[in-house]
């Protein structure tokens, strides 16, 4: 597609339940990354990928957040027992490079998660 | 721990008053800053990459300058439509020199520009 495509737009579920969030990158972008973005702040790191290896987890707040990436293409964020305070605007970004090459990574959308 | 500290918070300016935006950092081995656009309800878009203290980088009404401690956005002559978000980032080369692909963001600095 001509940009990152992030599904669903917007997703309201009951705390407890489990959320899948998933992302399109740029076709033949090698690096995937997740970012989270609360109101009024700059992005946060989550997870990246190069290919479908997931190279750097840190930013994963707990295990109940993990990601996905098997064919190194479109990536899952899977958020588990959802909590009140996992709701934010979740972003997805690739980028050509891959860890040897530096280039900008493309936002898309993302998905507004609302957890009631 | 990378950090990027942005300011002032919020600016509001008249149109063809010119400004500049300042973003602090500090980081273990700078590969890249990155600076970035948001519209309300958008994703981030691209602006610039900088690499190395005394590079300088424009875009129509915007020049992007960098040193060792801090990178500058700055913009001459602002219209309405300049009115935006503006984002900085640093990507940091890791242990031994490899590198990563996590950009740490700073919050932000809100720019209105009045007719």
């Amino acid at each position: 597609g001509a940009g990152v495509s992030q599904s669903p737009r917007y997703k309201v579920t009951k705390r407890g339940q489990d959320v899948a969030l998933r992302c399109d990158p740029i076709s033949g972008h090698v690096s995937l990354y997740w970012y989270r973005q609360a109101l009024g702040q700059g992005p946060e790191f989550l997870t990246y990928f190069n290919y479908e290896a997931q190279q750097d987890k840190s930013g994963l707040p707990n295990d109940r957040f993990s990601a996905e990436r098997p064919e190194g293409s479109i990536s899952t964020l899977t958020i588990q027992r959802t909590e009140q305070r996992d709701s934010a605007m979740y972003r997805c970004a690739s980028s050509l490079g891959t860890a040897g090459r530096i280039t900008e990574a493309f936002f898309g959308q993302g998905t507004r998660l609302t957890v009631v | 721990e990378d950090q990027v500290t942005q300011s002032p918070e919020a600016l509001r300016l008249q149109e063809g008053e010119s400004s500049s935006l300042n973003c602090s950092y500090t980081v273990s081995g700078l590969r890249g800053l990155f600076w970035y656009r948001q519209d309300p309800g958008k994703g981030p878009e691209f602006l610039f990459t900088l690499y190395s203290a005394g590079e300088e980088k424009e875009k129509e009404r915007l020049k992007a300058t960098l040193t060792k401690k801090e990178s500058f956005l700055h913009i001459t002559a602002p219209k309405p439509e300049d009115s935006a978000t503006y984002l900085c980032a640093v990507q940091a080369y890791g242990a031994g020199g490899t590198s990563y692909g996590k950009l740490t963001f700073g919050q932000g600095t809100i720019l209105t520009v009045h007719p």
